[in-house]
């Protein structure tokens, strides 16, 4: 009965390759997000919908796009992976934007 | 540029003593703090949080104390139990107008039996 989930838990792959990592929550949110924890381990938000809108877009490169197909689903695709993308991602979701975040277990991507 | 920072990275506690951990933030806007913990392999995970009009708030073995003329708070763990070794992530937002949770990078606290 996983609340928060995401897949792949871990991801190899080479520069330069597109690759998505899918987020899926069975708590019946209304809000999502996405987290980079980067090497000096600091959670940085990403991106948040609500409602499948864009509500949060952090200064994060172009080349990462998050998909909402519905509001249980928050994927996120990165294109032309660099070696600096390779970090561990976390998905969260909370009952709406006031309300406590609920993490998933996290994608560990390295890039190489 | 951090405007939540958790200066101690590592904590050692003999087990059935008290565990303290301390968060200092910069942004003076902030009026709702929280802590996280999280075990390794998986995501961090709700523990307490504090509203800016309290300067404390309770819940079990765990007391999170708030100073805001220090921009200071932290989380007291009595008596600490093997199960609390994990990384505590202090966290904080202004709850008015912004959906964003700022991040400390994290304290691990070990307890030793």
């Amino acid at each position: 009965d996983t609340a928060v989930s995401q897949t792949p838990k871990y991801l190899v792959t080479q520069m330069g390759n597109d690759k998505s990592i899918k987020c899926e929550q069975n708590l019946g949110h209304d809000t999502m997000y996405w987290y980079k924890q980067d090497s000096k381990k600091f959670l940085k938000i990403m991106f948040s919908y609500n409602n499948k809108e864009l509500i949060i877009n952090e200064t994060v490169p172009n080349r990462f796009s998050p998909k909402s197909p519905d509001k249980a689903h928050l994927n996120l695709h990165i294109n032309s992976l660099e070696l600096g993308d390779s970090a561990v991602y976390f998905c969260a979701s909370s009952q709406d934007l006031m309300q406590t975040q609920y993490f998933g277990p996290g994608t560990r991507l390295l890039v190489l | 540029d951090q405007q939540v920072k958790q200066n101690s990275p590592s904590l050692s506690v003999q087990e059935g003593r008290i565990s303290i951990l301390n968060c200092d933030y910069t942004n003076s806007m902030f009026d709702y703090f929280l802590w996280y913990k999280k075990y390794p392999a998986e995501g961090p995970t709700f523990l307490i949080s504090i509203s800016s009009i309290k300067d404390k708030n309770e819940d079990g073995r765990f007391t999170v104390f708030l100073n805001k003329s220090a921009k200071h708070l932290s989380l007291h763990i009595v008596p600490s139990q093997p199960g609390d070794s994990a990384v505590y992530f202090c966290a904080a937002r202004v709850r008015s107008n912004d959906y964003k949770l700022s991040f400390g990078a994290g304290t691990t606290v070990t307890v030793r039996a």
